[in-house]
């Protein structure tokens, strides 16, 4: 199957500084989704994307749609307590519906 | 408000049982889909149902697994003779409506012991 490789695994970031993390594929995508998951919960949506090339932010959050569809980045700006969680990026790779996830980014913030 | 709510949070199942996970949608859907995310792992796609059907499914999704819509309303999957390598958070989700983009439910913690 596809798979999404998504860096860095972790990151542990002073309250304030700002984030990065990245997805890329071998294989182009036609849709990029960015998740959040808290403990024992189910991941949140963040940002969709649906275009190559789209940037779009969602308050501190930004993301975008690489322009060879085989990536997609995601940065929060001036990172607060409440951001820890871990961070997926999720795409559909053909006309279904399934999503591939990528591994996940856990971000801890210290204050 | 989430697009679902799963029943029940957490279920304990002894190995070989068979086990049965609901999805109730809070308005009209057609499209579901049933992911599984075992401990410290990545979230990963076992099936989609579109109108009452079966559209896609992984190598995950082996004959142990099924999905029904008994009622018409809730979503349920099963997994008729459970294995320790079940245990897992399993979760239902569909696209809230005009949208394509999939919701996802709180999950329901699986543990096969």
């Amino acid at each position: 199957g596809q798979q999404l490789n998504q860096s860095p695994q972790s990151m542990f970031i002073q309250e304030g500084e700002d984030v990065s993390m990245n997805c890329t594929s071998s294989s182009i995508f036609n849709t990029w989704l960015w998740y959040k998951q808290d403990p024992g919960e189910g991941p949140v949506l963040l940002i969709a994307l649906y275009k190559a090339g789209e940037l779009t932010s969602n308050g501190r959050l930004t993301a975008q749609f690489g322009i060879t569809r085989k990536d997609s980045f995601l940065n929060i700006s001036a990172s607060i307590p409440s951001d820890v969680g871990i961070y997926f990026c999720a795409g559909h790779w053909n006309a279904g519906n399934m999503l591939t996830f990528g591994g996940g980014t856990r971000l801890m913030v210290k204050p | 408000e989430p697009e679902v709510t799963q029943t029940p949070s957490h279920q304990v199942t002894q190995m070989g049982q068979e086990v049965i996970l609901r999805c109730v949608p809070i308005s009209n859907h057609l499209y579901f889909y049933w992911y599984r995310q075992i401990l410290g792992q990545k979230v990963e796609f076992l099936v989609s149902f579109y109108n009452n059907e079966i559209s896609e499914k992984s190598e995950i999704f082996d004959d142990q697994f099924s999905v029904e819509r008994p009622d018409g309303s809730n979503f349920t999957l099963k997994i008729r003779s459970t294995k320790l390598e079940d245990s897992a958070m399993y979760f239902c989700a569909t696209p809230r409506l005009g949208a394509s983009e999939a919701f996802f439910g709180q999950g329901t913690r699986l543990t096969v012991v």
